[in-house]
């Protein structure tokens, strides 16, 4: 059985500082990684995939893959309060194109 | 307007009855997915088609049923047999491209039971 997990949160942070949220997967061959954003009551949107090990940055977001620790993060730099929403993380397996999501991470960026 | 639509925006059902939410694409994507997401919780994927006129069972597909008769609609039926439907209903098209592989959402279908 694959499992994504997440701290379910609330993780609050103060505008302007630096979010960070974690993932971890149990399936060792699990090839494609990516985080979405849900805003309460609407469908989730694609903000970052990552694929290899290290670093991906796009604008204000990191992604950061550590295969061998079965450990994905996301970085939201300079958060905003319209960065407050669930994110979810999501893991394909070696060969396979299904997602498995984890539960999400419910972020508040505070005033 | 390209992208993924899904209607009707909320539905409601009555004990024992059939209800099908529709999905529709233009992007021209081959596969197309249908999760199920309850408060709290994560997407559970229901079923998928990778091609016109084959679709697969996810983990929670008892109670539901599909089609895929054209690329650009992936219907899905919630069936009477489905005895707790209430939940967030999410539609999805995969897209290829050099090897890699990304999944987009429709805006989603409330499905709630009177």
């Amino acid at each position: 059985q694959k499992e994504v997990e997440q701290n379910s949160g609330p993780l609050s942070v103060p505008e302007g500082a630096i979010a960070s949220l974690n993932c971890t997967y149990s399936d060792r061959v699990s090839q494609s990684f990516f985080w979405y954003r849900q805003y309460s009551g609407k469908s989730p949107e694609l903000i970052m995939s990552i694929y290899s090990n290290g670093d991906k940055e796009d604008g204000r977001f990191t992604a950061q893959l550590n295969k061998a620790s079965q450990y994905v993060s996301l970085l939201i730099r300079d958060s905003q309060p319209s960065d407050s929403a669930t994110y979810l993380c999501a893991v394909t397996g070696a060969g396979s194109y299904q997602l498995t999501f984890g539960k999400g991470t419910k972020l508040s960026v505070i005033p | 307007d390209g992208g993924i639509t899904q209607s009707p925006k909320y539905l409601f059902r009555k004990e024992g009855q059939n209800v099908t939410l529709s999905c529709e694409q233009n992007l021209n994507h081959d596969a197309m997915y249908w999760y199920r997401q309850d408060p709290g919780q994560g997407l559970r994927l229901i079923y998928y088609s990778q091609i016109v006129n084959d679709f697969q069972k996810g983990d929670i597909a008892e109670g539901y049923s599909v089609s895929r008769e054209k690329k650009e609609s992936f219907p899905l039926t919630v069936t009477s047999a489905q005895k707790n439907p209430t939940a967030f209903y999410l539609c999805a098209t995969r897209r290829s491209t050099s090897g890699r592989e990304t999944q987009y959402f429709g805006p989603g279908t409330r499905l709630l039971v009177l």
